[in-house]
């Protein structure tokens, strides 16, 4: 089986950096995705890393140390429209298949 | 790029009606789909994958069902819905073989 742990809730103000982390046990790992949910929307792809390192793209970079089963989703210049829960999941070699976590609920500041 | 449309958008069902979601997907040919259900402030859990047409498995016992009867066409089943099948119901398509994207979602209401 597998599962991912990552924070429930994370604050922040406008205009700084935030770090959500993600730890999993997984069988079959393959790749770490994260995804952005606003209310009532459906997820949509963030970033995927299947190799050890940082991935960046534009204000949001996202991390996998392989050896640590970690990773983190790193968003830069915050701004009000990034409040939203953002998840963590992990792609299975055999079924192609995400599993998520419980999702990080991220409240941005003025 | 891949556009993957899912209808109803939403719908209010009694319990022991029938459920019947549909998803079709766009820019892509012999894709792996998904069926996802998160409950109100919860995670996704995987429901149903396929690999191909007639190719289903399924994740969690339930009273739901899946079908493909076309390559891009992939459809969520219910012969008598429960309550505890309210949820927001995604379909999701993977890209690249590593991945996934997701429909809109149809949130049903069993009342």
């Amino acid at each position: 089986g597998q599962s991912l742990e990552q924070p429930s809730e994370v604050t922040a103000v406008e205009g700084a950096i935030v770090q959500i982390n993600c730890t999993y046990q997984t069988s079959g790992f393959y790749g770490l995705s994260w995804y952005q949910q606003h209310d009532g929307g459906a997820p949509t792809f963030l970033s995927y890393n299947a190799l050890d390192g940082l991935e960046e793209t534009g204000r949001f970079s996202s991390f996998l140390s392989r050896s640590d089963s970690y990773g983190y989703l790193l968003l830069q210049e915050l701004q009000m429209k990034d409040s939203a829960s953002y998840f963590c999941a992990a792609l299975d070699t055999g079924r192609r298949a995400l599993t998520f976590g419980s999702g990080t609920r991220l409240q941005v500041q003025p | 790029s891949q556009t993957i449309h899912q209808w109803p958008a939403t719908l209010v069902q009694p319990v022991g009606s029938p459920l019947s979601l549909e998803c079709t997907v766009e820019g892509t040919s012999n894709p792996n789909l998904y069926w996802y259900r998160q409950a109100a402030g919860r995670g996704l859990q995987l429901l149903f994958y396929s690999v191909g047409i007639g190719q289903i498995s399924s994740e969690v016992p339930q009273n739901l069902s899946a079908s493909r009867p076309q390559d891009r066409q992939f459809i969520l089943s219910s012969k008598k819905l429960l309550l505890s099948d309210s949820g927001f119901y995604l379909c999701a398509c993977l890209v690249a073989g590593n991945t996934i994207y997701f429909g809109e979602g149809s949130w049903l209401t069993v009342v």
